[in-house]
């Protein structure tokens, strides 16, 4: 069965200390591998695609990773801004069907 | 480029009653979707049409809840009769095709009273 596990479920950093959440995922045939940010009363915002293995994107503070059985975020020296719900999102094979985690509830305390 | 637009953002309404919610997807995108996303839990999809089509409506609970894309573009989710266990964020989303990214609109938050 196509399974997405984020871990850690909540994470607090103060500012400036570099930390990385992970996306462990089983799925018959990876299309890509997504992530979103999410703030509080928003919609998931659209941050990075990752197709293959030793794949790496990177975008200001965040640079995401993979493998082919998990994906990393590494914030490097966070913001209080970066505070928000991090989702990762694998896409099946035939289907083209999402398959969402339950995300990272990130706080970074200034 | 506009975004997904979704209205309304905010719904309370009493169980057994009906609500309906509007989505517009990014101009010129054939795929569309509708997630339920319960606080605390991942996006989960409740239908996904492609044009005026349905791709995939299996975990809509076609008992209580509808939807439709008229003429391929703009959608609307219907719920009746609501029950308390529908509050959730209704996020519509879009992509160009079925293959490619989807970006997601602010979502309408409902509750059930």
């Amino acid at each position: 069965e196509d399974q997405v596990t984020q871990s850690p479920e909540a994470l607090r950093l103060q500012e400036g200390e570099s930390s990385s959440l992970n996306c462990s995922y089983t799925v018959s045939g990876l299309r890509g591998l997504f992530w979103y940010r999410q703030d509080p009363g928003k919609g998931p915002e659209f941050l990075f695609t990752l197709y293959s293995a030793g794949e790496e994107k990177e975008k200001e503070r965040l640079k995401a990773t993979l493998t082919k059985k998990e994906s990393f975020l590494h914030i490097t020296a966070p913001k209080p801004e970066d505070s928000a719900t991090y989702l990762c999102a694998v896409q099946a094979g035939g289907t083209y069907k999402y398959i969402f985690g339950t995300g990272t509830r990130l706080k970074v305390l200034a | 480029e506009a975004g997904v637009a979704q209205s309304p953002r905010y719904k309370i309404i009493e169980k057994r009653q009906s609500v309906a919610f509007w989505c517009n997807p990014i101009s010129g995108h054939a795929t569309l979707y509708w997630y339920q996303q319960i606080l605390g839990q991942g996006p989960k999809l409740l239908i996904q049409f492609q044009n005026n089509g349905v791709v995939d409506d299996s975990q809509l609970p076609k008992d209580r809840f509808s939807a439709e894309r008229l003429k391929g573009v703009d959608s609307t989710l219907k719920i009746q009769p609501a029950k308390l266990e529908d509050s959730a964020v209704y996020l519509c989303a879009s992509s160009q095709d079925i293959r490619n990214t989807i970006y997601f609109g602010e979502g309408s938050w409902l509750t059930v009273v």
